[in-house]
């Protein structure tokens, strides 16, 4: 099974802290994301990666940015956390040959600042 | 940009009756994926789908994709409290090698016993 691991299930961080988020998956997947989930808006797009040290911009990624120096591992990071970044952070990689390729998600980081 | 509409967003049941969830857009998808998430976990696939008019079931569970892939539904048959989640459709977007997927809001299902 396709294992998609998150390094905290929950963080409480002060405004102002720069915050890391770590995602690792164990089956070689090309493309790795980051979303954040509000209740009533879905799943956002914040950054996603392709390739390792590649990363596009999703639609809302405005106070993150990311790293994916190896192939397995991508970051999240919140440069200066605010308190409107409070929210349900998910992972998920999936392959690249296809469009329609499954994304596999891992259990998320409900991320707390204060 | 392209949207997705998921409705309702919220559906309260009791065991035994049926249900539909929509998901609809003005935009083309090359296909639709519905995912299936329980607390304190991550989504899960539950299907996709990607031919126009294409049917699957999962059970008690019917998947339909729009003639013109720009609609999908979710039909469960006799709900079970098992069923209760918070249901994501997400439709395929961007070139082959991103594997972006817009996602719709969500839809929050629980059945009663």
């Amino acid at each position: 099974d396709v294992k998609v691991t998150q390094s905290s299930r929950y963080l409480v961080k002060r405004t102002g802290e720069k915050v890391f988020l770590e995602c690792v998956q164990d089956m070689d997947h090309e493309n790795m994301f980051w979303y954040r989930q509000d209740p009533g808006l879905g799943l956002r797009l914040i950054y996603f990666s392709y390739d390792v040290k590649m990363k596009e911009k999703g639609d809302i990624p405005e106070g993150y940015s990311v790293s994916r120096e190896k192939k397995e591992r991508f970051s999240l990071i919140l440069e200066s956390a605010s308190t409107n970044q409070t929210s349900m952070y998910l992972c998920a990689s999936s392959f690249v040959h296809s469009i329609n390729q499954p994304q596999h998600f891992g259990d998320g980081t409900r991320l707390s600042i204060l | 940009t392209q949207l997705l509409e998921q409705s309702p967003q919220f559906l309260s049941i009791q065991e035994g009756e049926n249900l539909t969830v929509y998901c609809n857009s003005s935009s083309v998808f090359s296909s639709l994926q519905w995912y299936r998430q329980e607390p304190g976990e991550g989504p899960v696939l539950l299907v996709t789908v990607v031919t126009g008019g294409e049917v699957k079931k999962l059970k008690r569970l019917t998947f339909q994709f729009g003639d013109a892939r720009k609609d999908s539904s979710l039909h469960i048959t006799a709900a079970q409290p098992g069923d209760t989640g918070l249901y994501l459709c997400a439709g395929g977007v961007g070139s082959s090698n991103t594997g972006k997927l817009i996602f719709g809001q969500g839809t929050t299902l629980q059945v009663k016993p």
